[in-house]
Parts: C-alpha cells; sequence; structure tokens
C-alpha cells in the first residue's frame, strides 16, 4: 500500500511569505501529526490531528498552523516566514491517536529554505 | 515535559562487528519507546518498539534494552552491514502523550 505522501519535495522561500506544505496519509490512518527536524534540534513536534480536529499542539508559534480535511489529508502552513524556518518538515500518520502501535509512519518530508 | 538525549552524535563501526546506540530521557512516567532510522533523504523509518513492562526486546539482528532504574535505553544491531549506515533516533512518550525524539547518533560503517 502507498506510504505517507509529503508535497512538495522541496521548497525554496522567501523572508516574510507564506507556504503550505501537504501530507496524505496511509489509507485508513485517521491521526496525522508534523515535526519539524533541524540538525541542532531534532525533531520538533508541531501539532497533531484527529478527524479533522487537533488534539494536541507543540511549543511553536502561532504563525504555524495547520489542518486536517475529511478524507485524513492534512496541511500545514506558516506565515511570515522567517529564515530560522528552514528546516525538514515531516508528516507521520497512524491508525487512531497517538496509539504508539509500532510508532507512526513518516513521510519523506518538504525540504524548506528560506532565503 | 521530557528531555531526550543521545550519547554520541556519530558512531563508526567495521562491517560485521555490533553495534550499540544508547539513548537517556529524563521523564520516569515514560511508558513507550520506539527506535527509528533515518536515511539521507527520508523520513524516519520504524525499527523496535517497547514498552516500559519489558526490559529487553528483539527483532531481525536488532534488541533494545531498557533499563527504567536509570532512565537508559540502547539499541543493539549484530552484524553491522553497509545498509545500516543511517542515523538513529530514539522516541520517547508516555501514555497519551507526545513522543519526544532524541538529535540521533549517525552510524557509518566502514567495509
Amino acid at each position: 500500500k502507498a506510504g505517507v505522501t509529503q508535497t512538495p519535495r522541496y521548497l525554496i522561500k522567501t523572508r516574510g511569505q507564506q507556504v503550505t506544505l501537504s501530507c496524505s496519509p496511509i489509507s485508513g490512518h485517521r491521526s496525522v501529526s508534523w515535526y519539524q527536524q533541524t540538525p541542532g534540534q531534532g525533531l520538533q513536534f508541531l501539532f497533531e490531528y484527529f478527524s479533522e480536529t487537533q488534539r494536541n499542539k507543540g511549543n511553536f508559534p502561532g504563525r504555524f498552523s495547520g489542518r486536517q480535511f475529511s478524507n485524513s489529508r492534512s496541511e500545514m502552513n506558516v506565515s511570515t516566514l522567517e529564515l530560522g524556518d528552514s528546516a525538514l518538515y515531516l508528516c507521520a500518520s497512524s491508525l487512531a491517536l497517538r496509539t504508539g502501535e509500532s510508532g507512526y509512519t513518516f513521510g519523506s518530508g518538504t525540504r524548506l529554505t528560506v532565503v | 515535559g521530557e528531555s531526550v538525549g543521545l550519547h554520541l552524535p556519530t558512531l563508526s563501526v567495521q562491517e560485521g562487528d555490533n553495534s550499540i546506540i544508547n539513548c537517556a530521557y529524563s521523564n520516569s512516567a515514560s511508558d513507550y519507546f520506539i527506535w527509528y532510522k533515518q536515511e539521507s533523504g527520508k523520513g524516519p523509518q520504524f525499527i523496535i518498539d517497547i514498552r516500559s513492562n519489558m526490559d529487553k526486546r528483539q527483532g531481525q539482528r536488532v534488541t533494545v534494552l531498557l533499563n527504567k532504574t536509570v532512565k537508559h535505553l540502547s539499541l543493539q544491531i549484530a552484524a553491522t552491514q553497509p545498509g545500516d549506515s543511517a542515523v538513529y533516533f530514539c522516541a520517547v512518550s508516555s501514555t497519551g502523550n507526545q513522543f519526544y525524539f532524541g538529535t540521533g547518533t549517525s552510524l557509518t560503517v566502514i567495509p
């Protein structure tokens, strides 16, 4: 079966712009989580969605937002981009909300570069 | 919250040797632990998990050891192969809460 699909794979944006990233979970998975990965900080939790509702949120500013659609696909948006937002953004899906069973299945990520 | 750290940012081993990657966590309430492998250009891939009611779990060529007393877990890879070269993360959570990830150990296998 298809894995977690993230689009686009690479993105270059200018400071002050906004960006929208997309994630399609594994078919049947209803929980989608987003992470920011940087060399110094590792994976930092952004937020988690289940049944179109944000269920958990990490410690990121309000410029970072997301949503989930009825088909479980999710988008995250970053407004007023800063240089420090350059990172690999990873989406992960699981069957249910934080079941922990076999953890998440991650996508390959979107590499965002802010110049 | 939770703080997760890895003991070594990099590790080099000879092909065929065993590899040990370590991880320490801070929250004694943490009860679920996962090891992930991340190859260049890919997302993290699940390797093996363990719950706090166990202290050892084995998979194919991999073993995870959990020491709750000192809040430490390790990943052992037997007969390390070039294909094992990657970054390895531990992820830690307590029931119903988010996962916290270590920053990763980069494993290089020398042929």
